[in-house]
């Protein structure tokens, strides 16, 4: 299985900063990388996929990046709506893996 | 629109089996595929396993002894079933489809 290690896995910054999520991949997996956002007590919503398309409805704010086997999820102007929990998934092989996540917090 | 709801018992006994069924709206199951994620309190995602729109499925094999997905297209829904459940299967699940569509999750704690 294709391992997706992520990091930081908790992230404290101030309302108005950017801020970046990194997900490496243990081999190549072409782009095959989605973003998720998911807050509490809700089900995971979808962000970014193939690792730079951005999906519908989703701020501007929020930018993917990266190719091969790393990758990264940018948020500019943290807004207060952002604090969350953000996952990577990898959906080139299967079984499809998901990073272990990274909390955001407000500084 | 595209949606997707879970539904089940909240608590299954140990060594018992769960059923899950996942019921859709807004797309067919014979165009798009459906899978299973689950989610332990407090903890990452784990993909399970997946029915592809022809029909056939997928495993993630630290599960495939234990479980099976099926569907009824004519009522546009999934089933999870999978057997031998412990206290580790505690979990809330998911079913998801391609475009990035979840359900709203159900608990299911495994408990005597």
């Amino acid at each position: 299985d294709i391992q997706m290690t992520q990091s930081p896995a908790s992230l404290s910054a101030s309302l108005g900063e950017t801020v970046t999520i990194e997900c490496l991949a243990s081999e190549d997996i072409y782009s095959n990388l989605a973003w998720y956002q998911q807050k509490p007590g809700k089900s995971p919503q979808l962000l970014i996929y193939y690792a730079n398309s951005l999906n519908d409805g989703v701020p501007s704010r929020f930018s993917g990046s990266g190719s091969g086997t790393q990758y990264s999820l940018k948020i500019n102007s943290l807004q207060s709506e952002d604090v969350s929990i953000y996952f990577c998934q990898q959906n080139y092989d299967s079984p499809p893996t998901f990073g272990a996540g990274t909390k955001l917090e407000l500084k | 629109q595209v949606q997707l709801k879970e539904s089940g018992p909240g608590l299954v006994q140990p060594s018992q089996t769960l059923s899950l069924t996942c019921t859709v709206s807004g797309f067919s199951l014979t165009s798009n595929s459906v899978s299973w994620v689950r989610q332990p309190p407090g903890k990452g995602l784990e993909w399970m396993g997946a029915i592809w729109s022809g029909g056939s499925t997928d495993y993630n094999s630290a599960l495939k002894s234990r479980l099976s997905i099926s569907r009824d297209t004519s009522k546009s829904q999934v089933f999870l079933k999978m057997n031998s459940l412990q206290t580790e299967d505690t979990a809330i699940y998911f079913c998801t489809s391609r475009g990035g569509y979840w359900g709203q999750g159900v608990m299911v704690t495994v408990s005597s």
